[in-house]
């Protein structure tokens, strides 16, 4: 199994709508959790930080974390063109050693 | 962010030359990663280091990669004899603090590295 498992997409969503994206991790030792927002030829640029159980949001931008299913994700609301990017996940895992491990990323394609 | 200073922007080198990647952290930071990324993946842990310290290099390729953070400058990863299959970019990252629970990562704008 992968550190952190992320499905690459794309996903499609109408202007306007909740996209949802999904990102599940391996160690469950795991306290840090992160998504960045990568454009094409552009480097990642972080946009949520989550800590603790439950959701935590941001402006359109919710991350909502489970623990105990391994499991974080990150909705945003009112989709815009713009949010068009690869949504890449990240955890920091004692596992194998403190550092960050990054999902492959999901492609967002949000449709005018 | 602005604050991680990456050079070159772009790197072009032919097989077997020597490539020289550099990284600024913000100010304030001691710490700095630096990850791989190839067109359509996500990126890839290379190296962490402090100043004079390499803390987790279990990303680097054991043979013609290495890196370095000296006590005054920054921090520079080398490729020795590149191949074409090293063609990627480079990103460095910068954090303040080692295994701080609310540790965040400050990315530099990458060096796109190109073997011909």
């Amino acid at each position: 199994q992968k550190e952190v498992e992320q499905n690459s997409g794309p996903l499609s969503v109408p202007e306007g709508a909740i996209a949802s994206l999904n990102c599940t991790y391996s160690d469950r030792g795991s306290q840090s959790f992160f998504w960045y927002r990568q454009y094409s030829g552009k480097s990642p640029e972080l946009i949520m930080s989550i800590y603790s159980n439950g959701d935590k949001e941001d402006g359109r931008f919710t991350a909502q974390l489970n623990k105990a299913s391994q499991y974080v994700s990150l909705l945003i609301r009112d989709s815009q063109p713009s949010d068009s990017a690869t949504y890449l996940c990240a955890v920091i895992t004692m596992e194998y050693g403190n550092k960050l491990v990054f999902g492959a990323g999901t492609i967002l394609r949000v449709k005018s | 962010n602005a604050g991680v200073m990456q050079n070159p922007r772009h790197l072009v080198r032919r097989r077997g030359q020597e490539a020289r990647l550099r990284c600024s952290p913000m100010k304030g930071h001691s710490h700095v990663y630096w990850y791989r990324q190839l067109p359509e993946e996500g990126l890839k842990f290379m190296v962490y280091l402090q100043k004079e310290n390499i803390i987790d290099e279990s990303g680097m390729p054991k043979e013609r990669f290495s890196a370095e953070f000296p006590k005054e400058g920054p921090s520079i990863l080398r490729i020795q004899q590149v191949v074409r299959g090293d063609s990627a970019a480079y990103f460095c990252a910068s954090s303040p603090a080692l295994g701080a629970t609310n540790e965040k990562l400050f990315f530099g704008s990458g060096t796109q590295l190109s073997v011909l």
